[in-house]
């Protein structure tokens, strides 16, 4: 089945500077990478998604890249504020009409903090 | 758009209680319903993936006799906790997803304490 692993567990950044979550997927079936935001206490929030067939999308300061041969997505938040401080969590869900739910697979999940 | 809710968003309960918690999509028609569980700092775990009007599928490890996921409804699923103990307290969320579409939305999650 689908593994996800997600580095850095913890990233620690001042506000204005870039930061960069990286997963790694291990199915090559799957072709569709999210990217939630979760607060404390409160359910994720989808922030931005790619498919796979697109290298690159973009959301403001948001953005996603995937290199579907090394089976790795990241994601980038530029220009960062200290609302952005939450716990980002990346997925990967195969082909959804291969007998297969499509379920999302999660990775561990990294916790951003933000520092005014 | 893409709104789901969840009731009730917090609950205590005597050990040896059921406890029903409900999904709904508020502004579109879930065709696939999840039901997810979290505990402090770790990642979500799926517990069962329901589909309108069909017996929900269970992952692995999970009781089916114990967690009783409903999906009565294309904009309601409901998770019932039965002869809860103390280690079920954890933070339960669902998610809701339209036919044909990868995309899942989550509602604002559960807390569920069971003394």
């Amino acid at each position: 089945g689908e593994n996800v692993e997600q580095h850095p567990s913890t990233l620690s950044v001042q506000e204005g500077d870039s930061a960069v979550i990286k997963c790694t997927y291990s199915d090559s079936a799957s072709n569709y990478f999210p990217w939630y935001k979760q607060e404390l206490g409160k359910g994720p929030q989808l922030i931005i998604d790619i498919r796979s067939n697109v290298g690159e999308k973009k959301d403001q300061r948001i953005a996603v890249t995937l290199n579907k041969t090394a089976k790795h997505f990241s994601l980038h938040i530029t220009e960062t504020q200290p609302e952005d401080s939450a716990v980002y969590f990346c997925a990967a869900s195969p082909v959804l009409f291969r007998g297969s739910q499509g379920n999302l697979i999660f990775g561990k999940g990294t916790k951003l903090s933000v520092k005014p | 758009g893409a709104v789901v809710s969840q009731h009730p968003s917090w609950v205590i309960c005597k050990s040896g209680t059921s406890v029903k918690i409900e999904c709904r999509s508020l502004d579109f028609q879930a065709t696939t319903m999840f039901w997810y569980r979290q505990f402090p700092k770790q990642s979500l775990m799926l517990m069962a993936t329901s589909n309108e009007g069909s017996k929900a599928t269970y992952e692995q490890g999970v009781e089916k006799d114990k967690f009783l996921i409903n999906h009565a409804s294309l904009t309601l699923s409901t998770l019932t906790v039965t002869s809860a103990h103390p280690e079920d307290s954890s933070f339960y969320i669902c998610s809701a997803r339209v036919l044909g579409l990868h995309t899942q939305y989550f509602g604002p999650g559960t807390r569920l304490t069971v003394l």
